[in-house]
């Protein structure tokens, strides 16, 4: 079966320091995986997405997230955090399953950016 | 740039009553979605349309029904809701046609619709 994991429910920095949101997924065949962005009271917003080109794939806002086929990871980066990036993280794996191509949502990362 | 328009923000029913949720896009896209937010767990989605005059059920299709009305709107209707159905809903639409998962799909998703049922 396919699944994602998003390893921390919150996430809490410090203004100006690196910011990393975990991912892991599991997945029977090559999958595509997406990072989406939630603000508060606001609709899902795409981030980055990957789909078997370059491993490492930068997104809008100064986000980034590696691909790693060994550690079945596709973790979220930004090296310097901002007041604005407070949000919910969601990944999401898209992949075959017995029954065709099936879309997975992660449970969700809440990133706390303080001052 | 309105994209995909979300109608009631909040609501609250009781038990055993009805309600339609209304969705519009203006991108022209071909498939519009159903999913409900809940803690804990993600997005699931409900209902979908890959194109005007066809739907689908998602993972958890019920006690819910859609209508995709044209090629802009996709309603979800509770016929009879129950205090599971609590969640915040969204409704997403994407350029191409079919499932949520298909080829290089990618979602624009709503600004939610919060509904407790009471």
């Amino acid at each position: 079966a396919q699944s994602v994991t998003q390893l921390d429910s919150h996430v809490s920095v410090s203004e100006g320091t690196p910011v990393l949101l975990r991912c892991n997924y599991s997945s029977s065949y090559s999958p595509s995986l997406f990072w989406y962005v939630q603000h508060p009271n606001k609709g899902l917003q795409l981030l980055l997405k990957y789909t078997s080109a370059a491993t490492l794939v930068k997104g809008i806002n100064g986000f980034e997230a590696e691909f790693k086929k060994s550690e079945t990871s596709f973790h979220l980066t930004k090296p310097s955090a901002h007041m604005s990036d407070a949000a919910e993280y969601f990944c999401v794996v898209r992949g075959l399953t017995g029954g065709g191509n099936k879309l997975t949502f992660g449970t969700g990362t809440q990133l706390k950016v303080e001052l | 740039n309105a994209g995909v328009t979300q109608t009631p923000k909040f609501q609250v029913l009781k038990t055993g009553q009805s309600m339609t949720l209304q969705c519009a896009q203006d991108m022209n896209h071909n498939s519009m979605y159903w999913y409900r937010q809940d803690p804990g767990m993600g997005l699931r989605l409900i209902y979908y349309s890959a194109s005007e005059g066809t739907t689908d059920k998602g993972e958890v299709p019920n006690g819910y029904n859609v209508s995709r009305l044209n090629k802009r709107e996709f309603s979800l209707r509770l016929e009879s809701a129950a205090p599971s159905q609590t969640s915040v809903y969204f409704c997403a639409s994407s350029e191409i046609s079919g499932e949520p998962s298909s080829g290089a799909n990618v979602l624009t998703f709503g600004a939610g619709s919060r509904l407790t049922v009471l």
